[in-house]
């Protein structure tokens, strides 16, 4: 596709379900990034991705959260046993390898 | 205290005055990026520096490598250039400033 794409587009669940956001990013970009970013906050990184080589994931708030990315394409962001304060807008960029990042719309995420 | 730090927080101007939003940060880098967060919340590159000057449009970027230290500049500021500009510093992990809020008056 043009641009990077999220999947959903936003997301409502209820405290304790386990949710996965995809990410698709532009074709043959390298580098993949996840972000949190609450309410009236900036942008917070969660990890990233060379291929499918999970780079750096000391961002990642608790265990609950994991990505993968297997094929080096596409990503899921997973969040175990979610809790209220897991709500907020999940973002994922694409870049070659350490170059501009292009942002997807994000996936809002509301946990009740 | 904050490693990377944007002033000002919030800046109201009027049409047409020449902007200058500010990046202080604490760590080593590879490389800075600005970026824009529309009203809507789409956020788009605006920028990546590892030195010197980049020019797009009305848009300037400098980095002083030596002092830490990047500038955004918007010359012939428009309403349409309100949004949150946020200053983001990338070794290994990419850390974001808490954005600068620019409302532009018509």
């Amino acid at each position: 596709g043009a641009g990077v794409s999220q999947s959903p587009r936003y997301k409502v669940t209820k405290r304790g379900q386990d949710v996965a956001l995809r990410c698709d990013p532009i074709s043959g970009h390298v580098s993949l990034y996840w972000y949190r970013q609450a309410l009236g906050q900036g942008p917070e990184f969660l990890t990233y991705f060379n291929y499918e080589a999970q780079q750096d994931k000391s961002g990642l708030p608790n265990d609950r959260f994991s990505a993968e990315r297997p094929e080096g394409s596409i990503s899921t962001l997973t969040i175990q046993r979610t809790e209220q304060r897991d709500s907020a807008m999940y973002r994922c960029a694409s870049a070659q390898e350490r170059g501009t990042q292009y942002f997807g719309p994000g996936t809002r995420l509301l946990v009740l | 205290k904050n490693e990377v730090e944007q002033s000002p927080q919030n800046l109201t101007a009027q049409e047409g005055e020449f902007i200058t939003i500010n990046c202080s940060y604490s760590v080593g880098i590879s490389a800075l990026h600005w970026l824009q967060q529309h009203p809507g919340g789409g956020i788009v590159s605006l920028f990546m520096l590892s030195s010197g000057k980049k020019k797009h449009g009305r848009l300037i970027a400098t980095i002083n490598i030596q002092e830490k230290h990047s500038s955004l500049h918007i010359t012939a500021s428009h309403p349409r250039d309100s949004a949150v500009y946020i200053c983001a510093v990338r070794d290994d992990k990419i850390i974001f400033g808490k954005g600068t809020r620019l409302h532009i008056l018509p």
